[in-house]
């Protein structure tokens, strides 16, 4: 069972337009989340983190907000950019604190 | 360069066949995560190690297994290998034994085919 969920396999948006992902989560004790942007042949590095104390955090161009109530974080992209196309995945931190786990990933595409 | 260092880069087996990944994790990091990626499925957690013992496992096979020697480096051994477990095996180091702030640092993957 997906207790990281990213409904959305992909996304499409213009660039200098606001691209937002999506991502919800099942375990109410989860309290740290991630975000990671991974290129093709790469692997996943680390974009921006959000503590369950907090709504928003924020680092440039991204945006991250976090709704304790519905489980649910989005990560915001303004203003998108083409190099900003890769796959992005969501993470929680699980409630041992051993481990981080991933929801299946969101592809974004930014067009110029 | 993330600092994490994966060998080798792809591999080609036949089914039944064992292999075995190396990680070599990030200088003066403790602990190695090794993750699966495969086509429809993100990525799956499979074991923890923290300065040389095992601290948690996620959805490993009991076909799989994995060590941390002396110096760090880790190896996941996959063997009987089928063609569902066909797919990207990541590893990742922290300095300590949870996820830092910031997470993991990942190395780039090991493709493994079985044909």
């Amino acid at each position: 069972d997906q207790q990281v969920k990213q409904n959305s396999p992909s996304l499409s948006v213009q660039e200098g337009r606001i691209s937002i992902l999506n991502c919800d989560y099942t375990n109410s004790m989860f309290d740290y989340f991630l975000w990671y942007k991974k290129y093709p042949a790469e692997g996943p590095t680390f974009l921006i983190s959000i503590s369950s104390i907090k709504d928003k955090n924020e680092d440039g161009r991204f945006t991250v907000f976090l709704n304790k109530s519905a489980k649910h974080l989005s990560l915001h992209i303004v203003p998108s950019q083409p190099g900003d196309s890769a796959v992005y995945f969501c993470a929680a931190e699980n409630q041992a604190g051993t481990a981080l786990i991933f929801g299946k990933g969101t592809t974004l595409s930014v067009s110029s | 360069d993330s600092g994490v260092t994966q060998t080798p880069k792809h591999l080609i087996t036949a089914t039944g066949q064992r292999v075995t990944l190396r990680c070599s994790p990030r200088s003066g990091d403790l602990s190695v995560y090794w993750y699966q990626q495969s086509l429809d499925q993100g990525l799956q957690f499979l074991i923890q190690y923290y300065n040389g013992e095992e601290r948690a496992k996620g959805n490993i096979l009991e076909r799989f297994s994995a060590q941390q020697f002396p110096d760090l480096h880790s190896e996941l051994n996959l063997s009987s290998l089928e063609l569902g477990d066909s797919a990207l095996y990541f590893c990742a180091s922290s300095a300590t034994g949870s996820p830092p702030n910031y997470g993991y640092t990942f190395g780039s993957g090991t493709r493994l085919t079985v044909v």
